[in-house]
């Protein structure tokens, strides 16, 4: 089966602390994509990153983090210093072979950051 | 702003009726995908158009249907509708690598459709 399980549903922070959002995956394939995307209260998904199968470093934007363990099929995403503007529903998604276009979707998971 | 457009925004219908999305995906991009999230099944992919024709298909009702015309804007008829098919249509369009998506998608706002 191909598919994506976002277990956490909802988490709640305060500014500041640090955050980590859960992703596993399950694929028979050994040549898959994963991704993370962002949905902010307007309501349209944004593109945080992608990493291919073959790819296990981590990987790190400003405040962003993501860890790809192939190992436990774990792909998770760490929020440092967490602001109110990161308030959004998080979606981790997989494709899942080399040959497919279409994305994957986990449940998503809603985080609210307060001041 | 992504550079995908759609309309309607909002859209209410009664059941039984049939009503068309729109969407123009951004300058460049070849391919248009339609998602349709809801609270029970969360993001669903239906279905892929790359250059007008159809290249993936998901999990779309046969009361659904696509297409891609040759100015690149995609079109998606909902008929028959039900309670059940109220939820949020995405449009994407996305980078060709290749003539493969990467799966770097940029998404439109959405058409939030309520069928009463």
């Amino acid at each position: 089966a191909q598919k994506v399980t976002q277990a956490q549903t909802e988490i709640s922070v305060v500014e500041k602390e640090d955050v980590t959002l859960d992703c596993v995956y399950e694929t028979r394939d050994t040549t898959y994509y994963l991704f993370w995307y962002k949905q902010p209260p307007s309501g349209e998904l944004v593109f945080l990153i992608r990493r291919n199968s073959f790819d296990e470093q981590n990987e790190i934007s400003g405040r962003y983090s993501w860890n790809f363990q192939k190992s436990t099929s774990s792909f998770n995403f760490t929020i440092t210093a967490s602001q109110v503007v990161d308030s959004a529903v998080y979606f981790c998604a997989l494709i899942p072979n080399q040959a497919g276009t279409a994305l994957i979707f986990g449940k998503g998971t809603t985080l609210s950051v307060s001041s | 702003d992504s550079g995908v457009t759609q309309t309607p925004k909002h859209l209410i219908t009664a059941t039984g009726q049939r009503v068309t999305l729109r969407c123009s995906p951004r300058s460049g991009d070849l391919s248009v995908y339609w998602y349709q999230q809801s609270l029970d099944q969360g993001l669903q992919f239906l279905i892929q158009y790359y250059n007008g024709e159809e290249r993936a298909k998901g999990n779309i009702l046969e009361r659904f249907s696509a297409q891609q015309f040759p100015d690149l804007h995609s079109e998606l008829n909902l008929s028959s509708l039900e309670l059940g098919d109220s939820a949020l249509y995405f449009c994407a369009s996305s980078v060709e690598l290749a003539g493969r998506g990467t799966g770097e998608l940029f998404f439109g706002e959405g058409s939030r459709l309520t069928v009463l």
